[in-house]
């Protein structure tokens, strides 16, 4: 089973600064995947990236970039730049390829 | 690019009555999946579906929801008597590898 903590409940910063969202997983299974999903004002589940548990390489998408550590099983989510559309509640979710386990979620406010 | 849909946006039942939720996942995905969020809360996972069975549910699927594949293309919740506490956007996906959400349908029961 699997168990994620994203203890940032809101983070409110001005556009242009740089934003990182925290997530900390527990689980047992040695195989598994780490998600986020953003959630904007209109509710939808918006896919932003999906990590193997075996691929601990750090990817950079534009703005956004993602720091995999496995060793203390977290899995950081960075925006550069931030914009005010990147406003949104955050969700972190493990996957064991049956199901997600979402987190809390981070709710991210960006002023201009 | 193809999306999962959901049909109703909104669906405002009675306490007791059954409803229907409908999904359109994406046509190649093998792998369906309901989730629910109370408004305010967390995704939760309700049940995923594979080759026609239920691979796994959460102890919130009861014997009041169940799921259905009925052709080749939607996939069905069906809540059968509505309580308030069923008051949520429910969630559709569909994956390959990667889940895929639908836009959800806000249900309210009065």
């Amino acid at each position: 089973a699997q168990k994620v903590t994203q203890a940032q409940t809101e983070i409110s910063v001005v556009e242009k600064e740089d934003v990182t969202l925290d997530c900390v997983y527990e689980t047992r299974d040695t195989t598994y995947y780490l998600f986020w999903y953003k959630q904007p004002p209109s509710g939808e589940l918006v896919f932003l990236i999906r990590r193997n548990s075996f691929d601990e390489q750090n990817e950079i998408s534009g703005r956004y970039s993602w720091n995999f550590q496995k060793s203390t099983s977290s899995f950081n989510f960075t925006i550069t730049a931030s914009q005010v559309v990147d406003s949104a509640v955050y969700f972190c979710a493990p996957g064991d390829g049956n199901k997600l386990v979402f987190g809390a979620g981070t709710i991210l406010r960006v002023k201009s | 690019e193809p999306e999962v849909t959901q049909t109703p946006s909104h669906q405002v039942t009675q306490m007791g009555q059954e409803v229907i939720l409908r999904c359109v996942p994406i046509s190649n995905h093998l792998y369906f999946y309901w989730y629910r969020q109370i408004l305010g809360q967390k995704v939760e996972f309700l049940v995923s579906f594979y080759n026609n069975e239920i691979s796994e549910k959460s102890e919130i699927f009861d014997d009041q929801f169940s799921v259905e594949r009925p052709d080749g293309s939607n996939f069905t919740l069906k809540i059968r008597s509505t309580k308030l506490e069923d008051s949520a956007m429910y969630f559709c996906a569909s994956s390959e590898s990667t889940q895929y959400f639908g836009p959800g349908t806000r249900l309210l029961v009065l």
